[in-house]
């Protein structure tokens, strides 16, 4: 059984701050990575993908990935109010590609 | 951007009516899923296709059924309604992109109540 495990929280950050947040794998042959944001009764959209061991980096967000590690960790720079929302980690292997979901980290950002 | 459309949004119906979910995108994804997801809880893959006439079921024993005879359209029928079924439903799609793996599109939403 593949798990993708993830602080459901919530955690707490001020605005301006740097919130991380970070998700562990139990398969080691997972191949590529994702961050969904997932505000409160919308569906999930996708920020971040990300498939080869170090930083990613688009716009305030940073995905990074340590495959030996078997963890995903997602940085929002300069956290806005409007990032809060539930950030869920899909992981997915070879084969069927079809990837398993964390049950997500639920992120504060206060003014 | 996806273009994935769900309907109907919102759903209230009565224990033992028979309902079908519509999912339809217009982007020619090969792949589509459906998803079971409870507020605050993670997502449920109930089930998913790989194209025309394949289907398959998810990780969640479900008591629907879908059908995939348009690369288009994906949707998911409930026989048999019950209050258990009260939930939201996700489709989505996805599009195998060279090496790496599929990155998925998810449409709104159904949110559906049994009574």
């Amino acid at each position: 059984q593949k798990e993708v495990e993830q602080n459901s929280g919530p955690l707490s950050v001020p605005e301006g701050a740097i919130a991380s947040l970070n998700c562990t794998y139990s398969d080691r042959g997972s191949q590529s990575f994702f961050w969904y944001r997932q505000y409160s009764g919308k569906s999930p959209e996708l920020i971040m993908s990300i498939y080869s061991n170090g930083d990613k980096e688009d716009g305030r967000f940073t995905a990074q990935l340590n495959k030996a590690s078997q963890y995903v960790s997602l940085l929002i720079r300069d956290s806005q109010p409007s990032d809060s929302a539930t950030y869920l980690c899909a992981v997915s292997s070879g084969g069927s590609y079809i990837p398993t979901f964390g049950r997500g980290t639920s992120l504060i950002v206060h003014p | 951007e996806a273009d994935i459309y769900q309907t109907p949004r919102y759903l209230v119906i009565g224990t033992g009516k028979k309902i079908t979910l519509e999912c339809s995108q217009t982007m020619g994804h090969d792949k589509m899923y459906w998803y079971q997801q409870d507020p605050g809880m993670e997502l449920h893959l109930i089930h998913y296709s790989y194209g025309v006439n394949s289907t398959e079921k998810g990780d969640l024993s479900s008591e629907s059924t879908v059908s995939r005879i348009r690369t288009e359209h994906f949707p998911l029928t409930l026989e048999s309604a019950r209050p258990s079924h009260t939930s939201q439903y996700l489709c989505a799609s996805s599009v195998f992109q060279g090496s790496s793996t599929d990155t998925q599109y998810f449409g709104p939403g159904t949110r559906l109540t049994v009574l």
